[in-house]
């Protein structure tokens, strides 16, 4: 059964910093992973889809990186600013799960002005 | 275009009642997938649905039932319902497995 963990749970810096949040996943047949965001209160807005044969992934000031064999992802956000601070997860969707993603239980991020 | 919509935004409900939930996904959009969104467990896949069939069912007891119409908006059902049924329910939409999912705004249920 796959697993999904991010680390921190929760994380505070000031604006203008670069970071990292990381996603691990114990079953490495995964056909995708992708990375959210949700807002307070919200759904979720689709931020990068990282396929299996990828190894990462960019959008603006956002990087994700896969490494499949080590089942690691990474999401790096750079020069982060207050409009950033929102819960940020993870899912992947496993070989033949037809759209089922596994989800991660979040990194809840606050970027202080 | 128009995002995934989920009617109604919220739901106060009784124990025992019985609810359902509409989702709209996007246009050219075959595939609707539900999730349960609760403090305690997190995002929990409910069911998916493909061209009208369900090809994927999470964890959940047989309360919990969906179904999809040929024009791709899908319902899911809860009957009897509990109080650890509340919470926000989210609809997902996507051209095909392995693409991209996009998310509704949610229906958040609240059983009293």
């Amino acid at each position: 059964k796959q697993e999904v963990t991010q680390i921190p749970a929760a994380l505070s810096v000031p604006e203008g910093e670069n970071l990292v949040l990381n996603c691990s996943f114990t079953d490495s047949a995964i056909y995708n992973l992708q990375w959210f965001r949700q807002d307070p209160g919200k759904g979720l807005t689709s931020l990068l889809l990282i396929q299996s044969s990828q190894r990462e992934q960019t959008s603006g000031r956002l990087n994700a990186s896969l490494d499949k064999s080590s089942g690691r992802s990474t999401l790096y956000i750079a020069a982060s600013q207050p409009g950033d601070s929102a819960t940020y997860l993870c899912a992947v969707e496993n070989n033949n799960a037809g759209n089922m993603l596994t989800f991660g239980g979040g990194t809840r991020l606050m970027v202080k002005p | 275009k128009a995002g995934v919509t989920q009617t109604p935004r919220y739901l106060i409900k009784t124990r025992g009642q019985q609810v359902t939930l509409s989702c709209s996904p996007i246009s050219g959009h075959r595939s609707v997938s539900w999730y349960q969104q609760t403090p305690g467990q997190g995002l929990q896949f409910l069911f998916e649905y493909f061209s009208e069939t369900q090809r994927n069912k999470g964890n959940f007891p047989g309360r919990f039932s969906g179904r999809q119409f040929s024009n791709s908006r899908s319902e899911m059902n809860v009957s009897t319902l509990e109080l650890g049924d509340s919470a926000l329910y989210l609809c997902a939409s996507s051209l095909a497995s392995g693409q991209t999912q996009y998310f509704g705004p949610g229906t958040r249920l609240l059983v009293l």
